[in-house]
């Protein structure tokens, strides 16, 4: 089993739709969590970082429930921009840091 | 400007040739980092490093080397290249080991 488990997709979506991404973790002492965004093999940019009260940015929001090792990130009104392959990584208490394989968006008109 | 440098962007070469990409930052970050980024999967951690000469193995470390001699620099070598190895390389930096990351533009490397 991978440590870190992404929804395979890919998500295809017309705009204006709210979408939903899911990853899981096996590390109960995972320490920091986050969504980065890649587009078409360039580099990954931070999207937002998860914590347990939940955080929102704009139409993006993040949860994490550490009981269930368990991260969301919830798109609503979604446009052609988010395209791209989203990533959520976790961070442990060693220094080291694991990306899921990501789950590819497609937002058409 | 706050800056991941990473290069080259593009390198092909021969099996067996030592190879250097360099990976240079100047927001005094202490933790570094290098990845590799195959087709269909994640980015998967090579080596680390949390500070100068502390570095650690990662998730995939065999046939790649490191060094953090000084704190802005920190360059993967490959010391005998196979097309196994043939991958697009990310560097990233943050500012302690579970905070954010900042990446590098990325190395695509062709091991023929």
């Amino acid at each position: 089993r991978k440590e870190v488990e992404q929804d395979p997709g890919p998500f295809n979506v017309p705009e204006g739709a709210t979408v939903a991404f899911n990853c899981t973790y096996s590390n109960s002492a995972s320490q920091s969590f986050f969504w980065y965004r890649q587009d078409c093999r360039k580099e990954p940019k931070l999207l937002m970082s998860v914590y347990s009260s939940g955080n929102e940015d704009g139409r993006f929001t993040a949860q994490l429930n550490r009981a269930s090792q368990y991260i969301s990130l919830l798109i609503r009104d979604s446009k052609l921009s988010d395209s791209a392959t989203y990533l959520c990584v976790v961070t442990g208490n060693a220094g080291k840091s694991t990306f899921g394989d990501g789950t590819t968006l497609t937002v058409k008109p | 400007e706050a800056q991941v440098t990473q290069n080259p962007r593009y390198l092909i070469t021969v099996t067996g040739k030592k190879l250097t990409v360099t990976c240079s930052q100047n927001m005094n970050h202490e933790y570094m980092s290098w990845y590799r980024q195959d087709p269909g999967l994640g980015l998967r951690q090579i080596y680390y490093s949390m500070n100068v000469e502390v570095t650690d193995k990662g998730d995939v470390p065999e046939g790649y080397k490191v060094s953090r001699k000084e704190k802005r620099n920190f360059p993967l070598i490959l010391e005998s290249p196979s097309p196994n190895q043939t991958s697009l390389y990310f560097c990233a930096t943050a500012d302690r080991f579970n905070e954010k990351l900042f990446f590098g533009s990325g190395t695509q490397l062709s091991v023929l």
